[in-house]
């Protein structure tokens, strides 16, 4: 059971367009993390959120924590070639005593041009 | 900026050997944690150390032990390998203040790869 679903898996989409990745759990977060991964390589830290209904903004990317701290989302406005890559959302669960990350299964992003 | 430092980045085994894993997590940060990530996979934690001492425990395999030096660096070693251990190790490291954990910063990763 997946405790951090990550929708939508694949998404391919022209340069320019805007696009919404979501992350959602029944579960709450004291903190959630997206990361950008590319193959081989080590995920690499974005953002971190901790407060319910936080939203933090970098550049074209605007994160968001929901109010409960279970859900979170990311969108990219006017998508470039460059967003290509695999994102994955990351939480350090509530109940749990240490820090280890729940990952969801990531969404892996293709702009075209 | 340091970051993670990962070695060796490529390693090939074959069944049945032993593999040694090494990360030398960021200056200052004293939280360490591994995680294997298979083929098409989202990473699964394996462990973690704060400050030399196993600070949580994930779905690491008894034949896979792991520590965490005086100098914070930490040695994943894992033993009799199977096929199914080939993937990718990521060390990911933090600054723990009481009751606080900074977020986790990854490692480049060593591929396993076991024959």
């Amino acid at each position: 059971t997946q405790l951090l679903e990550q929708s939508p898996q694949f998404l391919s989409i022209q340069e320019g367009e805007n696009l919404t990745v979501y992350c959602n759990s029944s579960s709450v977060f004291s903190s959630l993390q997206w990361y950008r991964q590319e193959p081989g390589e080590g995920p690499v830290l974005l953002v971190t959120v901790v407060t319910g209904g936080e939203v933090k903004k970098l550049k074209r990317l605007t994160f968001q924590f929901g109010d409960a701290r279970k859900d979170s989302s990311l969108h990219i406005t006017a998508a470039q070639p460059g967003d290509t890559g695999l994102y994955l959302c990351a939480g350090e669960l509530q109940e749990t005593s240490g820090s280890r990350l729940t990952f969801g299964e990531g969404t892996q992003l293709t702009v075209n041009p | 900026a340091a970051g993670v430092i990962q070695s060796p980045r490529h390693l090939i085994k074959e069944k049945r050997e032993t593999a040694t894993l090494k990360c030398y997590p960021i200056p200052r940060h004293d939280t360490v944690y591994w995680y294997q990530q298979g083929p098409g996979q989202d990473p699964q934690f394996l462990i973690s150390f704060y400050e030399k001492m196993q600070s949580d425990k994930g779905s690491i395999p008894d034949r896979f032990s792991a520590q965490q030096f005086s100098d914070y660096h930490s040695e994943l070693n894992m033993s009799s390998l199977e096929l199914g251990d080939s993937a990718l190790y990521f060390c990911a490291s933090s600054f723990t203040s009481g009751a606080i954990t900074d977020t986790q910063y990854f490692g480049p990763g060593t591929r396993l790869t076991v024959l």
